[in-house]
């Protein structure tokens, strides 16, 4: 059985740091691509990055381009999402998704529990 | 960047009815298509994917269709568990991998 966890949100200051984990069992983590996904409270699903199973291929949403980074430790089965100068529009459930496919152009047919990031003062 | 717009954005049906509900793209594609469902404080579920492949274990009464710019989720008969909110998703090569921004459904 696939599961995804998530851990490491939590209440932050605007501009301060969180570091995302997702750890992964129930599939060979290293040959899947991986993706972060968000929603604010009340609102729709927002795309915030993909990593190919490798690492070698990563995407941004521009709302968080050379602000987060994504990356994986294929030894660990586990997906990381570090974010910097958090901002209020970042508060949202940052869900952990599994790919279907090695690359990064693949859909999600995974979805972990999700773990809520708070930006606040 | 390609943009995403479902139609409607909310929608009130009956049981038994047949619901359809449209996800159009800015640009073309291909069928690089997918559909979610996030039932009411739950996690979204991948429902279609390559615009018309049923994931497994999804009923059949959920169908996909379309290519290229245009693209249709269908529920053939809906029931009371199918109240949720609806998205769809592009995934191909170019990102971002936009969402649409959902269709929220009700029985009536």
């Amino acid at each position: 059985e696939v599961q995804l966890l998530e851990s490491g949100g939590g209440l932050v200051q605007p501009g301060g740091s969180l570091r995302l984990s997702c750890a992964a069992s129930g599939f060979t983590f290293s040959s899947y691509a991986m993706s972060w996904v968000r929603q604010a409270p009340g609102k729709g699903l927002q795309w915030v990055s993909v990593i190919s199973s490798s690492g070698g291929t990563t995407y941004y949403a521009d709302s968080v381009k050379g602000r987060f980074t994504i990356s994986r430790d294929n030894s660990k089965n586990t997906l990381y999402l570090q974010m910097n100068s958090l901002r209020a529009e970042d508060t949202a459930v940052y869900y952990c998704a599994k790919g279907a496919r090695t690359t990064v152009t693949t859909f999600l047919d995974y979805w972990g529990q999700g773990t809520l990031v708070t930006v606040s003062s | 960047d390609i943009q995403m717009t479902q139609s409607p954005s909310s929608l009130s049906a009956s049981v038994g009815d047949r619901v359809t509900i449209t996800c159009r793209a800015s640009q073309g594609i291909s069928n690089y298509l997918a559909w979610y469902q996030q039932k009411p404080g739950k996690v979204p579920k991948l429902l279609i994917y390559a615009a018309s492949t049923l994931q497994s274990g999804v009923p059949s009464r959920f169908s996909g269709s379309g290519s290229g710019t245009d693209f249709t989720l269908t529920i053939s008969s809906l029931q009371p568990e199918d109240v949720a909110t609806y998205y769809c998703q592009k995934y191909n090569s170019a990102p971002p991998y936009t969402f649409g921004q959902g269709t929220k459904l009700e029985i009536k």
